[in-house]
């Protein structure tokens, strides 16, 4: 079975910082996606940015990007430039084509401060 | 284009009481979930469907949830009767299908419910 992990349940930035929030998983499949998703009060999950597995180049999406460790299995987020508007749920997912579920992270909350 | 639609935003129901959840996924999109969202937790999926099939049901409660998703389009998940445990967020998802270039998911905003 796949697992996700987030180990900051919790983080803060100030306004035009940077910020990295982390996500581990655990799979022995060799072909996957990893996704994150941003989730604010309004609840609509809203997807940040996604990585294939069998791309070695992180994916980058405007202020967003990744480090795609697939030894580690690791694949952090970080958010260049911080908005008050980034100030949300980010929650870390993960994909295959076996089960076409995606399995979630149990999320980390970010504020970002003036 | 219109993104995933879901009524109601909000439910507050007895216990015991039946409640049902409605869901209308992006248009085109074949593949459309159903999601469980306890506080502070990830979603966790509850059926997946493949145009009008049931293709991935084992974690939907069988005793007390049914969903169904008449024509493929609209999908409705009910639950009978309610319980206290079942407060939680319910979200409603779709994509274009499950293969490697289709599986991105779009979810709608969701169904807060409250069982009292």
């Amino acid at each position: 079975a796949q697992t996700v992990t987030q180990s900051q349940p919790e983080m803060s930035v100030q306004e035009a910082e940077t910020v990295t929030l982390s996500c581990t998983y655990d799979t022995s499949e060799s072909n996957y996606y990893l996704f994150w998703y941003k989730q604010p009060p309004s609840r609509q999950m809203i997807l940040v940015i996604r990585q294939e597995a069998y791309k070695q180049q992180n994916a980058t999406e405007n202020r967003f990007s990744v480090n795609f460790q697939k030894a580690a299995k690791s694949f952090s987020l970080k958010i260049s430039d911080s908005q008050l508007g980034d100030t949300a749920m980010y929650f870390c997912a993960f994909y295959t084509g076996t089960a076409s579920k995606l399995t979630f992270g149990t999320g980390t909350r970010l504020q970002v401060t003036l | 284009e219109a993104g995933v639609v879901q009524s109601p935003r909000y439910k507050i129901i007895e216990k015991k009481q039946p409640v049902a959840f409605w869901c209308n996924p992006i248009s085109g999109h074949n593949t459309l979930y159903w999601y469980l969202q306890n506080l502070g937790q990830g979603p966790e999926l509850l059926i997946r469907y493949e145009n009008e099939e049931a293709v991935d049901d084992s974690q939907l409660p069988k005793d007390r949830f049914s969903a169904e998703r008449l024509k493929g389009v609209d999908s409705t998940l009910k639950i009978q009767p309610a319980e206290l445990g079942d407060s939680a967020v319910y979200l409603c998802a779709s994509s274009r299908g499950t293969g490697w270039s289709k599986n991105i998911q779009y979810f709608g905003a969701g169904t807060r419910l409250s069982v009292l």
